[in-house]
């Protein structure tokens, strides 16, 4: 079954406390990225990757940090959370090239809560 | 400064009837517009989309509708069934640059409810 994965679902943690959000897709496309939804503000995109080693800043990408070693994964890092990063977080992917008719296929979400 | 926007954010329609959801958007790059629907603890999922170079994309009891001198386009559901409500996002893509890099920007969203 085509999917994304991320882990965890939900994450309770504290102020500076590093911490890790896996994603990861099973349909070899190139293109990922990550979302935040806060309500009010929709969908914001934090950071996204074309492809292996190729990442770059999406709309809201202060205090967080992506890597992209493998095509199937990229991980979103919080190196030092804070409460202004509790929302619900959603990986997505795609494939790249030529066709426009792509569409994302969004992660089920993992919402964090940073006291 | 919003590009997409969404001023509805909610939205009450009696089963049976139509919705019409609205998106209006400031950039005239963006040349194509893509509809999600999200369910509560679920990801949202790809809905229906639209090509700038047409007007309307029909798929089923979802009808999409753009207005590009407007900068306008509509999501019309009918009829509306219970299974409708959730949030839908409008999301419009800038123009291709080549090696798949490009940006959807999304909407605020608007909650659907339907009252059977």
């Amino acid at each position: 079954e085509a999917q994304v994965t991320q882990n965890p679902r939900y994450l309770i943690t504290v102020t500076g406390k590093k911490l890790t959000v896996t994603c990861s897709q099973n349909m070899n496309h190139e293109y990922m990225s990550w979302y935040r939804q806060d309500p009010g503000l929709g969908l914001r995109q934090i950071y996204y990757s074309m492809n292996v080693e190729v990442t770059d800043k999406g709309d809201v990408p202060e205090g967080y940090k992506v890597s992209r070693k493998e095509k199937r994964n990229f991980p979103l890092i919080l190196e030092s959370p804070s409460p202004n990063q509790t929302s619900l977080y959603f990986c997505a992917s795609r494939n790249s090239g030529t066709g426009r008719k792509e569409t994302q296929y969004f992660g089920p979400g993992t919402r964090l809560l940073v006291l | 400064d919003q590009q997409v926007k969404q001023n509805s954010p909610s939205l009450s329609v009696q089963e049976g009837r139509i919705s019409i959801l609205n998106c209006d958007y400031t950039n005239s790059m963006f040349d194509y517009f893509l509809w999600y629907k999200k369910y509560p603890a679920e990801g949202p999922t790809f809905l229906i989309s639209i090509s700038s170079i047409k007007d309307k994309n029909e798929d089923g009891r979802f009808t999409v509708f753009l207005n590009k001198s407007a900068k306008h386009l509509s999501l019309h559901i009918v009829p509306s069934q219970p299974g409708d409500s959730a949030v839908y996002f409008c999301a419009a893509r800038g123009a291709y640059s080549g090696a798949g890099s490009y940006q959807l920007t999304f909407g605020k969203g608007t909650k659907l409810s339907v009252i059977p």
